[in-house]
């Protein structure tokens, strides 16, 4: 069964301090997709990234980097210089890639950043 | 504008009073899912449908029923809702086979007392 664990329940910092969401993922498979998704106090989801399990390289966006190691299988998730804004739910998500499209969720990490 | 639209966005009823919970999507996508979000839980998927008359169950479908009799359409149907049904539930899409992004609706919170 897939499943993916996301080992941090909550994480408080302040304001321009970096922080890593980590997220550790177990499959069978040799490709698979690796989401992440962030949910503000207002309650929707919004999608951050998509990784296929070929691509390796990190991808920085902004603020915001991603570090796939497929040896470890994490997918972990960087915010360089936090702000108030970011303070959400971040859910990391697997994705088989076969026909059924199924998403796995983890169970979430709640972010606080204090100004 | 892609938008996948639930209704209602907030209910509380009485537990055995039947409701649904519409989802409608104007993205043409295959697939359609519906998850439900509880503290500490994370989403979990309840039902997911691959195209029109095709559904199957997710990993909580206990206590739910759905239908997909056209493509933009999944409704949710609790057809004697209990308190442990008490949650936040969201409609999700994605192109069927894909494996882009799923695109969520704004979620329904529901209480069932």
């Amino acid at each position: 069964a897939q499943k993916v664990t996301q080992a941090q329940t909550e994480i408080s910092v302040v304001e321009k301090e970096d922080v890593t969401l980590d997220c550790v993922y177990e499959t069978r498979d040799t490709t698979y997709y690796l989401f992440w998704y962030k949910q503000p106090p207002s309650g929707e989801l919004v999608f951050l990234i998509r990784r296929n399990s070929f691509d390796e390289q990190n991808e920085i966006s902004g603020r915001y980097s991603w570090n796939f190691q497929k040896s470890t299988s994490s997918f972990n998730f960087t915010i360089t210089a936090s702000q108030v804004v970011d303070s959400a739910v971040y859910f990391c998500a697997h994705d088989r890639g076969s026909t059924l499209g199924r998403l796995y969720f983890g169970r979430g990490t709640q972010l606080t950043v204090w100004p | 504008e892609a938008q996948v639209t639930q209704n209602p966005r907030y209910l509380i009823t009485v537990t055995g009073k039947k409701l649904t919970v519409t989802c409608s999507q104007n993205m043409n996508h295959e697939y359609m899912s519906w998850y439900r979000q509880d503290p500490g839980l994370g989403l979990r998927q309840i039902y997911y449908s691959m195209n029109v008359e095709v559904t199957d169950k997710g990993d909580v479908p206990e206590g739910y029923k759905v239908s997909r009799k056209e493509k933009r359409n999944f409704p949710l149907i609790l057809e004697s809702p209990s308190p442990n049904q008490t949650s936040l539930y969201f409609c999700a899409t994605r192109l069927a086979g894909g494996t882009g992004e799923l695109f969520f609706g704004e979620g329904s919170r529901l209480t069932v007392l």
